[in-house]
């Protein structure tokens, strides 16, 4: 099994480009998730959906965008791209809502100049 | 706010020196508390899920316990091996959403 697989592992965007941080998963979960890590910093939830249709936002959505259209595809778009979106981004899925953990994908580091 | 506190951010072991990490938490209507293993250039790695106070876990050289205030992962005889960043992460709620501490970076050198 693949697990959880991100695209692409490295970018680097220019102020106001858009790009989509692909994420697709292969363990039929149902819970997926976009989560931001800064240095010195926890991971932040930017985004998480509970099934294929459905998303909601996490504690830092804003200058992004989701679709769930399937259960193994979550994409993360970023629009208008600004330096502080500057991170290493994570994606990550569970079979449910009741304490599992994750399975984290190898992230996508995004530098934007 | 909900928050999770990791102390200390990085700690530096010799081979066998045990030593504990703690994690404090202020989550109202805990769901669960997570701890992850993190490794330079890759994504976090599960390793327990604690649900109550007074439960403990172990895998290995770990041991994770909690109380309802905070969590401990308590290393015994490290190797070089057990080096990474070790993440806690506590559930508020519903859909599973974690909220991460900062980590505590372990170093252990022969």
């Amino acid at each position: 099994n693949a697990g959880v697989t991100q695209t692409p592992k490295f970018r680097i965007l220019k102020i106001g480009q858009s790009m989509t941080l692909q994420c697709a998963q292969d363990m039929n979960h149902n819970y997926m998730y976009w989560y931001r890590q800064d240095p010195g910093m926890g991971l932040k939830l930017i985004y998480y959906s509970v099934g294929a249709g459905i998303t909601d936002k996490g504690e830092v959505p804003n200058g992004y965008n989701v679709s769930r259209s399937t259960t193994e595809d979550f994409p993360l778009r970023l629009e208008l791209a600004a330096p502080s979106q500057t991170s290493v981004y994570f994606c990550a899925s569970s079979p449910s809502g009741r304490g599992d953990g994750y399975t984290f994908g190898s992230g996508t580091r995004l530098t934007v100049v | 706010e909900d928050q999770v506190t990791q102390s200390p951010e990085a700690l530096r072991l010799q081979e066998g020196e045990s030593s504990s990490l703690n994690c404090s938490y202020t989550v109202s209507g805990l769901r669960g508390l997570f701890w992850y293993r993190q490794d330079p250039g890759k994504g976090p790695e599960f390793l327990f899920t604690l649900y109550s106070a007074g439960e403990e876990k172990e895998k290995e050289r770990l041991k994770a316990t909690l109380t309802k205030k905070e969590s401990f992962l308590h290393i015994t005889a490290p190797k070089p091996e057990d080096s990474a960043t070790y993440l806690c992460a506590a559930s508020d709620g519903g859909y599973n959403k974690l909220i991460f501490g900062a980590g505590t970076r372990l170093a252990v050198h022969p």
